[in-house]
C-alpha cells in the first residue's frame, strides 16, 4: 500500500462546478499536510497547508480527518485556470522528517 | 528575490556516462531534497540533506549520489547513467521548522538517457 494515495482522475468538470478531492495516508505519525498544484511540465507549487481545524483560502477549502487519516480539498466555482494536477503531500516527523507525495489528481475544467 | 535554480534544464546523454545535475538555492535553507517524477509514480525521493556535510538516502537512491559542501548547493550525480533514469528531476528546499515548512521547488531538469 502506498503511503499517500489519491484518485488519479481525471476529473472533468464544467466551469462553475464544485469539485472535491480526497487523499488518504497510512502513517499515523504524519504531522503536516499540504496540497500542491502542478501545471503540465512545471514544478509543484504550494496551494495551501492543511490545518487540523480546516482552513479556507478563497474558493479553496482544505480539511483534515486524523481519525480516518485523510485530507480533502474542495474547489468551489471552478475556473478554467484551475485545470492542473493537485498533489497531496504528507510530512512525517518520526525520527527524521520527509515529505511524501501522492501521485496527484488531475483536474480539467471545461468551458 | 530568493530562488532555487536547476541546471541543465534539459539534457540528453548516453548509457554509462556520468551526469551531474546542479541545484542552487539562495534562501539559506538547511534542508534540500532531490525527487524524480515519472508517470504513475508521482514524486519519489532520491536523496536529501539537512545541512552541510549531511546526506541521506531516499526511497530510490540506487545509482545516484549527492554531496553537500555548502548551504546553497546540492548536486545530484548519476555515476553511470541508465535508461531507467530517464525522468524529470526536481530539487527542493525548505526551512528547518518542525511541523510546518513549505517546500520550494526548482523548475526541474529533464534527463533523457539513450
Amino acid at each position: 500500500r502506498k503511503e499517500v494515495e489519491q484518485d488519479p482522475g481525471p476529473f472533468n468538470v464544467p466551469e462553475g462546478a464544485t469539485v472535491a478531492f480526497n487523499c488518504t495516508y497510512s502513517n499515523s505519525a504524519s504531522q503536516s499536510f499540504f496540497w500542491y498544484r502542478q501545471d503540465c511540465r512545471k514544478e509543484p507549487k504550494l496551494l495551501m497547508s492543511v490545518y487540523s481545524s480546516g482552513n479556507e483560502d478563497g474558493r479553496f477549502t482544505a480539511q483534515l480527518n486524523r481519525a480516518s487519516q485523510y485530507i480533502s480539498l474542495l474547489i468551489r466555482d471552478s475556473k478554467l485556470s484551475d485545470s492542473a494536477t493537485y498533489l497531496c503531500v504528507v510530512k512525517t516527523t518520526s525520527g527524521t522528517y520527509k515529505y511524501i507525495f501522492g501521485t496527484g489528481t488531475r483536474l480539467k475544467v471545461l468551458a | 528575490d530568493a530562488e532555487i535554480t536547476q541546471s541543465p534544464r534539459h539534457k540528453i546523454t548516453e548509457t554509462g556516462r556520468q551526469v551531474t545535475l546542479a541545484c542552487h538555492q539562495t534562501w539559506n535553507h538547511n534542508n534540500m531534497f532531490w525527487y524524480r517524477q515519472d508517470l504513475g509514480h508521482g514524486l519519489r525521493l532520491i536523496h536529501y540533506s539537512y545541512g552541510v556535510q549531511d546526506t541521506n538516502k531516499g526511497e530510490v537512491s540506487d545509482g545516484y549520489s549527492v554531496s553537500r559542501s555548502n548551504t546553497e548547493d546540492l548536486p545530484l550525480t548519476l555515476e553511470s547513467a541508465a535508461s531507467s533514469q530517464t525522468s524529470v528531476y526536481f530539487c527542493a528546499s525548505s526551512e528547518q521548522i518542525a511541523n510546518t515548512g513549505e517546500l520550494f521547488f526548482g523548475e526541474g531538469s529533464r534527463l533523457t538517457v539513450l
